[in-house]
């Protein structure tokens, strides 16, 4: 089963925009990470935030947690051509607050940035 | 470093075929783990391993052995091929399970007919 359900499923932008991605998630989590892949190629980690923690910054990359409502939202500033990717959120259970390292993965989110 | 690499890139069997699909990282991480990716569905866990000996089922398990003989090594195989089993497959490697990213692989387009 899809733990995650990533919102919306493809955007389309101009290069310079902000690209807001969205990610909502069924149970209690150890932490939530963010991955990024190029078309034909393997997913590459961008982010990791714990449940213990609200919001998190990566050069151009900001990601929010809000655990009361099981969601979290991936935001890229100043897009460039270069980001065009899917994105996906992945979420590790675990247990007793103890990680597991099995991630559940949404279905991800198609980003386009046009030049 | 290699980091996780893959073969083979792409295979194409028949029905019935079996074969190994090989995994392995020099980073001497001690997590590693199978995905399978379908169009529309994000990638959905195989089997993991904690370590050398150790080995767990995931949300996928059916139609696939592994085993972990080596801190290197995660082969994955499939006992007897199926149509339902074309997908593309994602080995991952991570330091440990508490919290820390995972390292994948570049993939392996499988077609079963």
């Amino acid at each position: 089963s899809q733990q995650g359900e990533e919102d919306p499923q493809a955007l389309s932008i101009q290069e310079g925009e902000n690209a807001t991605m969205n990610c909502s998630y069924k149970t209690s989590i150890n932490n939530l990470q963010w991955y990024r892949q190029n078309s034909g190629r393997g997913l590459v980690h961008l982010i990791l935030i714990r449940s213990n923690e609200r919001e998190k910054h990566s050069g151009r990359l900001r990601v929010t947690l809000d655990t009361s409502k099981k969601s979290s939202s991936l935001l890229i500033t100043a897009s460039r051509a270069a980001d065009t990717a899917s994105y996906f959120c992945a979420t590790d259970a675990g247990a007793g607050g103890t990680s597991y390292g099995k991630l559940t993965f949404g279905q991800g989110t198609i980003l386009t940035v046009h030049p | 470093n290699a980091g996780v690499t893959q073969t083979p890139k792409f295979q194409v069997l028949k029905t019935g075929q079996s074969m190994t699909l090989q995994c392995a990282q020099d980073m001497n991480h001690e997590y590693m783990s199978w995905y399978r990716q379908d169009p529309g569905m994000g990638l959905r866990l195989i089997h993991y391993s904690v370590g050398a000996g150790i080995t767990d089922q995931g949300e996928v398990p059916n139609g696939y052995n592994v085993s972990r003989s080596t801190t290197e090594d995660f082969p994955l195989r499939l006992l007897s091929a199926a149509p339902s089993q074309t997908s593309v497959y994602f080995c991952a490697s991570s330091l440990g399970t508490a919290h820390y990213e995972q390292y994948f692989g570049p993939g392996t387009r499988l077609t079963v007919t």
